[in-house]
C-alpha cells in the first residue's frame, strides 16, 4: 500500500504570491489533516478534512485554506504569502481521524518564501 | 487548553545503551491518546508507539517502551539497545478521543554515538 504522498517536495515563492500544495492519502483513508512545522513554533495544526468537509481548524489566518476531493485527495492553499509562511507543511491521513493507530504522515513540502 | 511539554531539547546516548526521553502533558479530557513520533532527516514523521489513556499497561514495541504515569500526566519513551538508526528528532503528541487534532511537544533531538 502506498504511503501518504505530498507534492511538490520543495517550493520557492516570493512574497505576495499564492501557493497550492497537494496531498494524496493512503488508499481507504478518508481523513486528511495538515500541519505547519517551523523551528520557532514547532508543529502546529492547520485543519482536518473528512469526506470533503472541514471538520476541525487551527488558529491560522484566513489566507490558509484547504479542500478535499471525493477521492480524499486534499489541497491546501496559502494566498498573499508572507516571509513567516516559510515552513515544512506536513499532510497526514487516517481512516477516520479518530483512529487509535494515530496519523500517517507524508514527507512534507518545504516552502521557502523570499 | 491542551499542552505537551518536552523539556529536553537534545539528548545523546552511546550505541547499545538505553535512553529515556521525557514528556509531560496537560488535558482535561478523560478520553485521549498519546503518541511518540520519530522524524529522521528525511522529514517524514514515523509513529513509534502509542498509548490509550484508559489502558494502565505501558505500551511496548520491540526496543521502544513507555512509562505512562496518568496521575502525573507523564509519558516518557525508553529506547533500549540504541542503534545508529535511532538518531532523529522525537516528538510526543496528544490527541483527544473526539478529535483528529494532534498537539505536539517541541521535540527532542536524539544523537546516537558509535
Amino acid at each position: 500500500k502506498a504511503g501518504v504522498t505530498q507534492t511538490p517536495r520543495y517550493l520557492i515563492k516570493t512574497r505576495g504570491q499564492q501557493v497550492t500544495l497537494s496531498c494524496s492519502p493512503i488508499s481507504g483513508h478518508r481523513s486528511v489533516s495538515w500541519y505547519q512545522q517551523t523551528p520557532g513554533q514547532g508543529l502546529q495544526f492547520l485543519f482536518e478534512y473528512f469526506s470533503e468537509t472541514q471538520r476541525n481548524k487551527g488558529n491560522f489566518p484566513g489566507r490558509f485554506s484547504g479542500r478535499q476531493f471525493s477521492n480524499s485527495r486534499s489541497e491546501m492553499n496559502v494566498s498573499t504569502l508572507e516571509l513567516g509562511d516559510s515552513a515544512l507543511y506536513l499532510c497526514a491521513s487516517s481512516p477516520s481521524g479518530r483512529d487509535r493507530e494515530g496519523l500517517f504522515f507524508g514527507s512534507g513540502t518545504q516552502l521557502s518564501v523570499l | 487548553a491542551q499542552t505537551v511539554t518536552q523539556s529536553q531539547p537534545e539528548m545523546s546516548v552511546q550505541e547499545a545503551e538505553t535512553v529515556t526521553l521525557s514528556c509531560t502533558y496537560d488535558t482535561s479530557e478523560s478520553d485521549y491518546y498519546l503518541f511518540w513520533y520519530k522524524q529522521p532527516p528525511s522529514r517524514q514523521m514515523i509513529l513509534v508507539i502509542r498509548q490509550e489513556a484508559y489502558k494502565q499497561q505501558n505500551a511496548t514495541e520491540n526496543r521502544f517502551s513507555v512509562n505512562f504515569q496518568k496521575a502525573a500526566k507523564s509519558f516518557s519513551l525508553k529506547i533500549s539497545d540504541s542503534q545508529l538508526g535511532d538518531a532523529a528528532m522525537y516528538f510526543c503528541a496528544l490527541r483527544s478521543g473526539n478529535t483528529g487534532k494532534l498537539i505536539f511537544g517541541q521535540g527532542t533531538t536524539l544523537q546516537v554515538k558509535p
